[in-house]
């Protein structure tokens, strides 16, 4: 089976930093992706990792450590705009092929 | 740059009718996937298709099929619909190409609601 688990909420203060934590379980792993996705929108592609290490992209950054099945996104600068939905998606060839198994996603609030 | 249309956005249904919902992919994007998100949920993988045929197969309920035509565009077809069907439905594409990344680009949703 599969489990992804991330906090339900978060709360930050407009110009702070903030990591969102993504621990996960499953067979097969072929890519751990980002989204962000605002009250009844499309989720957004925001990042992807499929080896250890980060990547960074602006004022966002992903992380990933397959061996302990964890990943974390961080977003420097925080605007008022950042605050959405932020899901942790997982590419597994075993449970799904390409598609997308995702968290329940963590919903961060951004206060002036 | 062009991006997933879906149509229709809005779609009100009464139960045990029938409903399509239609997706046309990025151009060039060879591979389609459907998604339904329930209110307050993460988008739960209904099923996919690559390169016109079905590629994989989530948690799409029998009441319900999919297909993808030769233009790539694709159609879910839901019947004898139920008050929980009510949700948003996401196309995304993608396409396979040499980075193996193949990132999922959604498309604004349908919204169902089932009364």
């Amino acid at each position: 089976g599969q489990n992804i688990d991330q906090p339900t909420e978060m709360t930050a203060t407009e110009g702070a930093i903030v990591q969102i934590n993504c621990t996960y379980q499953t067979s097969g792993f072929n890519g751990l992706f980002w989204y962000q996705q605002h009250a009844g929108e499309a989720p957004t592609f925001l990042s992807y990792n499929v080896l250890d290490g980060l990547e960074e992209k602006g004022r966002f950054s992903s992380f990933l450590s397959r061996s302990k099945g964890y990943s974390y996104l961080l977003l420097k600068e925080l605007q008022m705009k950042d605050s959405a939905s932020y899901l942790c998606a997982v590419r597994s060839f075993n449970q799904a092929g390409t598609a997308l198994i995702f968290g329940k996603g963590t919903t961060l609030s951004v206060s002036s | 740059a062009a991006g997933v249309i879906q149509s229709p956005r809005h779609l009100i249904k009464e139960k045990r009718e029938t409903a399509t919902l239609k997706c046309y992919p990025i151009p060039r994007h060879d591979t389609v996937y459907w998604y339904q998100q329930g209110p307050g949920q993460d988008p739960q993988f209904l099923i996919s298709f690559y390169e016109k045929m079905q590629s994989d197969k989530g948690s799409i309920p029998d009441r319900f099929s999919a297909q993808q035509f030769s233009d790539y565009h694709s159609e879910l077809n839901m019947s004898s619909l139920e008050l929980g069907d009510s949700a948003l439905y996401f196309c995304a594409s993608s396409l396979f190409g040499d980075r193996g990344i193949y990132e999922q680009y959604f498309g604004p949703g349908t919204r169902l609601t089932v009364t």
